[in-house]
C-alpha cells in the first residue's frame, strides 16, 4: 500500500527555521517524483516544488523558488521541506504528494502538516 | 504560466441531482497532463480524474471528466452525501502545475 506519511503540526516563530519530513512506503521511492503543495488556511492549492530522489533533482515554482529547500533521503525514503527564516504568511497545511508514473498528476498525498507561525 | 479559472465558486445543489464544474486555462493545455482533485474538510486531496476523462482507481463512474484545449468539464452524474466537497482542476505544463482556485459543491 503507498503511504505518505508527514511529520506533526509546528508552531514557531518568525525568523525560525524549520523541516518537515515525508515518509514514503510502499512504493519505490527512487523512481517517482516527490512534490509539496501548500494550502493556506481556507485557501486553494499551490504547487511549491518537487524533487526526483534518484538524483535529487529539484524543480520549484517560481513563486516559492528561494523560499525552500526540498530534498530527499533515499536511505530512508524520507522527502523534507525545509524553511530558514520562517514568516507569519508561510502558515498554513503543507502535503507531500507522489506524482503518477506516467503523468504529470498527483496520485497520492500525504495527510499534511500544519504550520503555524506567530509571534 | 497557465492559469486554471473555475466556475462556478459555489454550486448549491440536492442529493441526486447532476453537477457540472467547468476549469477555463488560460492557453492551450494537454489533455494527458490535466487533472481533478476532490477535497472534503479536514481532509487531503484525493486524485478523481486523470488524462482529463481517466478514472483514478476507486473512482465512482459516476464521476467524469472531458474536454480538451482551454474547456475541460467534471460531471458527477447524481449527487451522493459523501460528494459534497470542494473540486480542483490541475495542469502541468511549461515545468509548472497550477491548480484551479476550487468549486464547491454544496447541499442546497
Amino acid at each position: 500500500e503507498v503511504q505518505l506519511v508527514q511529520s506533526g503540526a509546528e508552531v514557531k516563530k518568525p525568523g525560525e527555521s524549520l523541516t518537515i519530513s515525508c515518509e514514503a512506503s510502499g512504493f519505490s521511492f527512487f523512481n517517482y517524483w516527490i512534490g509539496w503543495v501548500r494550502q493556506m488556511p481556507g485557501r486553494g492549492l499551490e504547487w511549491m516544488g518537487v524533487i526526483y530522489p534518484r538524483d535529487s533533482e529539484t524543480r520549484y515554482s517560481p513563486s516559492f523558488q528561494g523560499q525552500v529547500i526540498i530534498s530527499a533521503d533515499t536511505s530512508i525514503t524520507t522527502a523534507y521541506l525545509k524553511w530558514s527564516s520562517l514568516k507569519a504568511s508561510d502558515t498554513a497545511i503543507y502535503y507531500c504528494v507522489r506524482r503518477h508514473g506516467y503523468s504529470y498528476v498527483f496520485d497520492y498525498w500525504g495527510q499534511g502538516s500544519l504550520v503555524t507561525v506567530s509571534s | 504560466e497557465i492559469v486554471l479559472t473555475q466556475s462556478p465558486g459555489t454550486l448549491p445543489l440536492s442529493q441526486g441531482e447532476r453537477a457540472t464544474l467547468s476549469c477555463r486555462a488560460s492557453q492551450n493545455v494537454s489533455r494527458s497532463n490535466f487533472a481533478w482533485y476532490q477535497q472534503k474538510p479536514g481532509q487531503a486531496p484525493r486524485l478523481l480524474i486523470f488524462g482529463a476523462s481517466n478514472r483514478a482507481t476507486g473512482i465512482p463512474d459516476r464521476f467524469s471528466g472531458s474536454g480538451s484545449g482551454t474547456d475541460f468539464t467534471l460531471t458527477i452524474s447524481r449527487l451522493e452525501p459523501e460528494d459534497f466537497a470542494v473540486y480542483y482542476c490541475q495542469q502541468y505544463g511549461s515545468s509548472s502545475w497550477t491548480f484551479g482556485q476550487g468549486t464547491k459543491v454544496e447541499i442546497k
